[in-house]
């Protein structure tokens, strides 16, 4: 079975420039997360969706990241413009999410991102 | 908020036994987990806790106290592949959201 897929795998940009970021969750799963990581901070949640529905933004830096997911099987995060200080390894991560015990997280290889 | 402490680095001998604390201060507690990173890959999940007492689960093993906002992830028979980070990750803040500690690095030598 495929896993969580996320491209581009590895991007290099300018600074000021737009990057999108994709994420294709696993097949059934009704949440979505984009977390990012970085030597510094570990991994931060960005923002979580349930049923295609975001649920919590608060990890949003700011105005400059937006994400979206227009159906169950696909999800952007879209940064404009880009900063240096953006630089870091972007993971999409989906699991099946019941009212009853919490379901493990499944990460997908991640996006590495370095704005130049 | 949300707030979890691990020891940033840890090493130990091939063959030994290693413990890795977490504690946590999270609203609205949902559960416990813990993660493994190997370096330049994603996170893979090892182990979940939600009711106090241990789990085991091979030569990992991980143990929660909810009173105590606390948990620990023990790893036996350490072989060179066990290296790599371990992420406590404690479930809570409403919904299914999950927060990660910065991880602890683990490095297992000869």
């Amino acid at each position: 079975d495929a896993g969580v897929i996320q491209s581009p795998r590895h991007e290099v940009t300018e600074m000021g420039q737009e990057v999108t970021l994709r994420c294709k969750p696993i097949s059934g799963h009704n949440s979505l997360f984009w977390y990012r990581q970085t030597m510094m901070r570990g991994l931060e949640l960005l923002i979580y969706f349930n049923n295609n529905v975001p649920i919590d933004d608060s990890g949003m830096p700011e105005d400059r990241f937006s994400a979206k997911m227009p159906n169950a099987s696909f999800s952007t995060l879209k940064i404009q413009p880009s900063e240096p200080r953006d630089s870091a390894v972007y993971f999409c991560a989906s699991s099946l999410w019941t009212s009853g015990p919490k379901g493990e997280l499944f990460f997908g290889e991640g996006s590495r991102l370095t704005v130049l | 908020g949300q707030n979890i402490d691990q020891p940033t680095e840890m090493t130990a001998t091939e063959g030994a036994i290693v413990q890795i604390n977490c504690t946590y201060q999270t609203s609205g507690f949902n559960g416990l987990f813990w993660y493994q990173q190997h370096a330049g890959e994603a996170p893979t999940f090892l182990s979940y806790n939600v009711l106090d007492g241990l789990e085991e689960k091979g030569r990992f093993s991980s143990f929660l106290s909810r009173s105590k906002g606390y948990s620990y992830l023990l790893l036996k028979e350490l072989q060179m592949k066990d290296s790599a980070s371990y992420l406590c990750a404690a479930g809570g803040g409403g919904g299914n959201k999950l927060t990660f500690g910065t991880g602890t690095q683990l490095k297992v030598e000869l």
